[in-house]
């Protein structure tokens, strides 16, 4: 039972322009939101959080958005660069009964191009 | 300096053979994890541990074996290994309750 969801797989996007990943979740009690990238044959590092108590976090190039009566974030890279194509996963965490265990989606993978 | 490192990083074994999967952080953190990334790309939690105590042990097989020595490390020991355990195996660390955990680099495990 996936309960956080990345429904685009892929995503190219050329240089300089603006890439939106998006997520969708399904369990009401997730109050912590995370976006990892990851590299091929690398563990996932962590890029960017919000907590369910806000609808926006920045930090320089990235930006988080949650819409929570949607059940829904996203992560704006703007401006791309060609070093930022990798996969992105979004994550979540609660204070249910999973403990301390993140939910994550499957991936987007971005490529952006020169 | 290494935050979370785990050895080996690719393991190819045979069916039914046991084999042990090491894990350790130097971040000061309390809780370790492990997840496992299978084919289709999804990272699932399989352990938890905080203090060295299991708080999460998801419907895993119980020839998954964590082992907590100390809160520095955790290690995943696997017997009987089967051809659905071929998998990326990572570990991470966190604070206490922070969401916020930090990933090992994985380790491939390729079962034939």
């Amino acid at each position: 039972d996936q309960q956080v969801k990345q429904n685009s797989p892929s995503l190219s996007v050329q240089e300089g322009r603006i890439s939106i990943l998006n997520c969708d979740y399904t369990n009401s009690m997730f109050d912590y939101f995370l976006w990892y990238k990851k590299y091929p044959a690398e563990g996932p590092t962590f890029l960017i959080s919000i907590s369910s108590i806000k609808d926006k976090n920045e930090d320089g190039r990235f930006t988080v958005f949650l819409n929570k009566s949607a059940k829904h974030l996203s992560l704006h890279i703007v401006p791309s660069q060609p070093g930022d194509s990798a996969v992105y996963f979004c994550a979540a965490s609660g204070n249910s009964n999973s403990g301390y265990a993140l939910n994550f989606g499957k991936g987007t993978s971005l490529l952006v191009t020169p | 300096d290494t935050a979370v490192s785990q050895t080996p990083k690719y393991l190819v074994t045979q069916m039914g053979n046991d084999k042990s999967i090491k894990c350790e952080q130097n971040l000061g953190h309390d809780t370790m994890y492990w997840y496992k990334q299978d084919s289709k790309k999804f990272l699932k939690i399989m352990f938890s541990y905080n203090n060295k105590e299991l708080i999460i042990n998801e419907t895993v097989p119980n020839r998954f074996s964590p082992k907590s020595p100390d809160k520095a490390h955790l290690n995943l020991h696997i017997n009987s290994l089967e051809l659905g355990d071929s998998a990326v195996y990572f570990c991470a660390s966190s604070q206490g309750t922070s969401a916020l955990q930090y990933f090992g680099p994985g380790t491939r495990l390729t079962v034939t």
